[in-house]
């Protein structure tokens, strides 16, 4: 079953803040969040286990909340480099097997 | 330090033609995933190692793919018969040993291999 990613694409000017969200119909072990440039390798941003715990990474953060199966990436105050494409990669079994959604488009613009 | 490392980077054959991609993990991680991507999706999971051992395979992959890791290092993935649905991006990942204190769970995504299918 395929996580379900909110919003598709979204365009922000450089400095507003953003909120992707990751819905799953089944129980997870942890939620993994992947940030993906064109033509490039999907890098690493965080992992949240279940327990309701939140991260935070520079200006990225992240929330799990698994009574309802879903997460959130908040980006704030975006920067450029922020640009590319989220997956947030669902585990059910804590083995890393991850099921990824279709990725939610970030474009910042000066 | 060197990361995970695939080869080739892109690869152009006819339909019906087999192909074999490499993936060389980065060295201390015993897990080794392989994905694919299609354009516009989120990668797709295909299959993993522990080690030498073939731990699961997706249901989606016909009998036509086959991976393997003999000596718990390098993997390869091999396609058989090679049809137009098969052009995608094929990526590899590898993980730490789960027992290992600094693990964090991160997937290691190699740059991937390009297959297109004629």
């Amino acid at each position: 079953q395929q996580p379900v990613q909110s919003p598709q694409a979204v365009i922000l000017r450089e400095g507003e803040d953003a909120v992707i969200n990751c819905s799953s119909s089944k129980a997870l072990y942890s939620v993994h969040w992947y940030r993906q440039k064109h033509g490039e390798a999907p890098v690493f941003l965080m992992i949240l286990l279940k327990g309701g715990e939140q991260k935070g990474h520079d200006k990225i953060s992240a929330s799990f909340n698994e009574k309802k199966q879903q997460s959130s990436l908040y980006l704030t105050a975006s920067q450029l480099s922020y640009s590319g494409t989220y997956f947030c990669g669902t585990d059910f079994f804590g083995n890393e097997k991850l099921t990824f959604g279709t990725g939610t488009r970030l474009t910042i613009i000066p | 330090d060197t990361g995970v490392s695939q080869d080739p980077r892109h690869k152009i054959t006819k339909r019906g033609q087999n192909v074999t991609f490499r993936c060389d993990p980065i060295s201390e991680h015993n897990r080794l995933y392989w994905y694919r991507q299609t354009l516009g999706q989120g990668p797709e999971f295909l299959t993993y190692f522990q080690n030498e051992a073939q731990l699961e395979k997706s249901r989606l992959l016909s009998d036509r793919f086959s991976a393997e890791r003999p000596k718990g290092s390098f993997s390869t993935l091999e396609i058989q018969r090679t049809e137009q649905g098969d052009s995608a991006m094929y990526l590899c990942a590898s993980s730490l040993p789960s027992e290992w204190e600094r693990r964090t769970g991160e997937l290691f995504f190699g740059e991937g291999s390009r297959l297109t299918v004629l």
